[in-house]
């Protein structure tokens, strides 16, 4: 079975700080992203990333910067942490077969529950 | 940025009957994925349609994708209180390097006893 771990459940922040959520997929997946989500809006994308050293843009990635230096770990860093960040965070990954291969599920992590004060 | 319109947002009923959640979307998907969220876990995928008009089942869940890749629907006959959680619709598209989701904002299910 696919595992993506993300390194904290919950976390309290305060505002202006830099925060890094980890996460962690065991399955060789070149795919990553990171996602949050919010009641009444869904799961919006921040970054995802296809490669190693490779970033892209979601939708949201304001306020927000990514680092992949190794296969297996997507990292999601909040520069100056601000109260309009408070979110669940969800990390995914998922195989690329063949180039412009569709089909291929994504697979969550459980989510960090990030608080700011 | 792909939207991807889901309906009812929220959906309380009764054990045993049957229901219908809707995704649609002006956008032509590749592929339509669905899935299944618990509280405090991540999304779980149950099902992915990729041919126009292709119906697939699973158990008590029949997935639809529309004739011209735009629109889905998740029907559950005889719902269970198993069945509770949130349901997200997911449109698979071609992006930058590789493909990517738009997820449609759910629909929370409740089944009462």
């Amino acid at each position: 079975d696919v595992k993506v771990t993300q390194s904290s459940r919950y976390l309290v922040k305060r505002t202006g700080e830099k925060v890094f959520l980890e996460c962690v997929q065991d399955m060789d997946h070149e795919n990553m992203f990171w996602y949050r989500q919010d009641p009444g809006l869904g799961l919006r994308l921040i970054y995802f990333s296809y490669d190693v050293k490779m970033k892209e843009k979601g939708d949201i990635p304001e306020g927000y910067s990514v680092s992949r230096e190794k296969k297996e770990r997507f990292s999601l860093i909040l520069e100056s942490a601000s109260t309009n960040q408070t979110s669940m965070y969800l990390c995914a990954s998922s195989l690329i077969e063949g180039f412009g291969s569709i089909d291929q599920p994504q697979h969550f992590g459980d989510g960090t529950r990030l608080s700011i004060l | 940025t792909q939207l991807l319109e889901q309906s009812p947002q929220f959906l309380s009923i009764q054990e045993g009957e049957n229901l219908t959640v809707y995704c649609n979307s002006s956008s032509v998907f590749s592929s339509l994925q669905w899935y299944r969220q618990e509280p405090g876990e991540g999304p779980v995928l149950l099902v992915t349609v990729v041919t126009g008009g292709e119906v697939k089942k699973l158990k008590r869940l029949t997935f639809q994708f529309g004739d011209a890749r735009k629109d889905s629907s998740l029907h559950i006959t005889a719902a269970q209180p198993g069945d509770t959680g949130l349901y997200l619709c997911a449109g698979a598209y071609s992006g930058a390097g590789s493909y990517q989701l738009t997820f449609g904002k759910g629909t929370k299910l409740s089944v009462i006893p």
